[in-house]
């Protein structure tokens, strides 16, 4: 079966650097991913990674580890308007080829000022 | 880029009653689409996969007679709640696969804006 953890809830401070960790275990990985959601609204991309190391995009890093079934967001600079749940997501590859995308609890991020 | 159109964004209905929810694909064209049903403050659960052209692939303890869903055409799937109840309240998504530019060239989901159903 597929499983995928996230912490529930996680505070930090405007400025600060904030590290969100997702683990894993799927018997046919093909990616992982990251989506932003705020309450109410659908989730965007934020990241992808397939091969283990860090992907970077601007304030965003992603990190993947695919031994160990384990990847982190990192958030840098924070501002306010990064209050907002961050889910990981796995693809996976079943035996017949198809794929689906599975998505963790989510971590609600609240940034304080 | 490409974009996900999803309607209606709100309905309040009835018990007993059948909503149907819209999911298009505007300028590209979705072979595949996947539905989730978000329950307040929980991540995003799979009910099941459109196929366009034929039957949608459900997941395990999903009701396939309570929530039909049609991919008729490359760029449309619909969700039909049929006999809704209360407890079938919940926000529901629709998204594509969409291939990302650049180097990667991953496949990514794209999501509509969601549905949120209310039955009263």
């Amino acid at each position: 079966g597929q499983n995928i953890d996230q912490p529930t809830e996680m505070t930090a401070t405007e400025g600060a650097i904030v590290q969100i960790n997702c683990t894993y275990q799927t018997s046919g990985f093909n990616g992982l991913f990251w989506y932003q959601q705020h309450a109410g609204e659908a989730p965007t991309f934020l990241s992808y990674n397939v091969l283990d190391g860090l992907e970077e995009k601007g304030r965003f890093s992603s990190f993947l580890s695919r031994s160990k079934g384990y990847s982190y967001l990192l958030l840098k600079e924070l501002q306010m308007k990064d209050s907002a749940s961050y889910l990981c997501a796995v693809r996976d590859q079943a035996t017949s080829g198809t794929y689906k995308y599975i998505f963790g609890t989510g971590t609600r991020l609240k940034v304080l000022a | 880029g490409a974009v996900v159109s999803q309607h209606p964004s709100r309905v309040i209905c009835k018990s007993g009653t059948s909503v149907k929810i819209e999911c298009r694909s505007l300028d590209f064209q979705a072979t595949t689409m996947f539905w989730y049903r978000q329950f307040p403050k929980q991540s995003l659960m799979l009910m099941a996969t459109s196929n366009e052209g034929s039957k949608a692939t459900y997941e395990q303890g999903v009701e396939k007679d309570k929530f039909l869903i049609n991919h008729a055409s490359l760029t449309l799937s619909t969700l039909t709640v049929t006999s809704a109840h209360p407890e079938d309240s919940s926000f529901y998504i629709c998204s594509a696969r969409v291939r990302l530019a650049g180097g990667s060239g991953a496949n990514v989901l794209t999501f509509g804006a969601g549905s949120r159903l209310t039955v009263l």
